[in-house]
């Protein structure tokens, strides 16, 4: 039973716009929410990730927003640049220290 | 970049046969990990280890076994190749503490006939 999941497996934005990138969670246990990045061919990058008792972490250009109560989180990327094109997963961690993945949403940043 | 690598990137197996992952890393990170990736599924953890010969299983660890004699390397072995676990599979390391990210080898892509 997939407990984060990304339920948009693409998205398509024009350079320069934002990009949002949804993930839902059903486990209320978990204490920590990351985002990775992926091109074809190599392993998954850290790109940010926030801690459940805050709601908002930002790091330049991408910003993620956290809503417990809605068990669901959203990186935004502002703006969008080609070099963005990439796989997009959210991850969860829970108190064992094991980490749960989306499926991924792969976006594509039209120049 | 992290220090991580894996091998061999690529490999062909038939099914019924032992096969063997290699993770190597030059971090001394604490903890490490085996993930495999599948179309429709994401990432799922198939083992972890918090240090030397201490290990736990994950979500998929049905199939697979897992050693860490020492604190770089990190051993993922299929005992007999099912054609279900052809997959990507990734390592990856941390050190559990600040933002809990985890660093990612390249992959080894493996295709069990």
């Amino acid at each position: 039973d997939q407990q984060v999941k990304q339920n948009s497996p693409s998205l398509s934005v024009q350079e320069g716009r934002i990009s949002i990138l949804n993930c839902d969670y059903t486990n209320s246990m978990f204490d920590y929410f990351l985002w990775y990045k992926k091109y074809p061919a190599e392993g998954p990058t850290f790109l940010i990730s926030i801690s459940s008792i805050k709601d908002k972490n930002e790091d330049g250009r991408f910003t993620v927003f956290l809503n417990k109560s809605a068990k669901h989180l959203s990186l935004h990327i502002v703006p969008s640049q080609p070099g963005d094109s990439a796989v997009y997963f959210c991850a969860a961690r829970n108190t064992g220290n094991q980490f749960y993945f989306g499926t991924g949403t792969s976006l594509t940043v039209i120049p | 970049d992290a220090g991580i690598t894996q091998s061999p990137r690529h490999k062909v197996t038939e099914t019924g046969t032992p096969v063997t992952l290699r993770c190597h890393q030059t971090e001394n990170h604490r903890y490490m990990y085996w993930y495999r990736q599948d179309p429709g599924h994401g990432l799922r953890l198939i083992h972890y280890s918090y240090g030397v010969k201490d290990t736990d299983k994950g979500e998929v660890s049905d199939g697979y076994s897992v050693s860490r004699s020492k604190t770089e390397d990190f051993l993922l072995t299929l005992e007999s190749a099912t054609s279900s676990q052809t997959s990507v599979y990734f390592c990856a390391i941390s050190e559990q503490a600040g933002s809990y990210e985890q660093y990612f080898g390249p992959g080894t892509r493996l295709t069990v006939t």
